[in-house]
């Protein structure tokens, strides 16, 4: 089956750095998302990966291995409305995008 | 500029009820989907349209029917409600069903008792 893998919850101080990691085994690959959502909020695109490298926009960078199926988000400069859930989702070789069940990040004073 | 647009925004519904999520979307893209996301959960596709006139079902589509008559509009239709169709819906666009990020509405909150 396909699968996304995250931490389900991560807690970082303001003005640090935090990596939110992401692996995935899915029916081919044609790119990586990564997406923002404050609670209670849609969910918003910040990111999106399908070479191998880092992307890098403004705090947010986005990296992916394609031969690891591995992807990760940093994010710099933590600031508290950062604080949200963090959606990793791949499309696959149907081009449905299957979704991580996110990563909750807490950012603390 | 509204992108897309849900409603209602939240409802609380009775078992067996007829209950339809409207979605409009201003940006002529293609495809459009609609999503439900519980707690813990991913979000899961529950049917897609990549133009108007066509459907597909996404990995939760019992319970569930959509129609795509135009570009804009794509609305999901519980046809007898359950109370696990209990959750947040999204509706969602791309420019198309390869191409670009989706955009989200703001979602729907349904609550079946």
């Amino acid at each position: 089956g396909q699968n996304i893998d995250q931490p389900t919850e991560m807690t970082a101080t303001e003005g640090a750095i935090v990596q939110i990691n992401c692996t995935y085994q899915t029916s081919g690959f044609n790119g990586l998302f990564w997406y923002q959502q404050h609670a209670g909020e849609a969910p918003t695109f910040l990111s999106y990966n399908v070479l191998d490298g880092l992307e890098e926009k403004g705090r947010f960078s986005s990296f992916l291995s394609r031969s690891k199926g591995y992807s990760y988000l940093l994010l710099k400069e933590l600031q508290m409305k950062d604080s949200a859930s963090y959606l990793c989702a791949v499309r696959d070789s149907n081009y449905q995008l299957i979704w991580g069940a996110g990563t909750k990040l807490i950012i603390k004073p | 500029i509204a992108g897309i647009t849900q409603a209602p925004t939240s409802q609380i519904l009775a078992a067996g009820r007829r209950m339809t999520l409207r979605c409009t979307q201003d940006m002529r893209h293609n495809a459009m989907y609609w999503y439900r996301q519980d707690l813990g959960l991913g979000l899961r596709l529950i049917h897609y349209s990549n133009t108007a006139g066509t459907t597909g079902k996404g990995e939760v589509p019992d319970g569930y029917s959509v129609s795509r008559a135009n570009t804009d509009d794509f609305p999901l239709t519980l046809a007898s409600a359950v109370p696990s169709q209990t959750s947040v819906y999204f509706c969602a666009s791309s420019e198309g069903q390869d191409t670009g990020e989706l955009f989200f509405g703001e979602g729907s909150r349904l609550t079946v008792l």
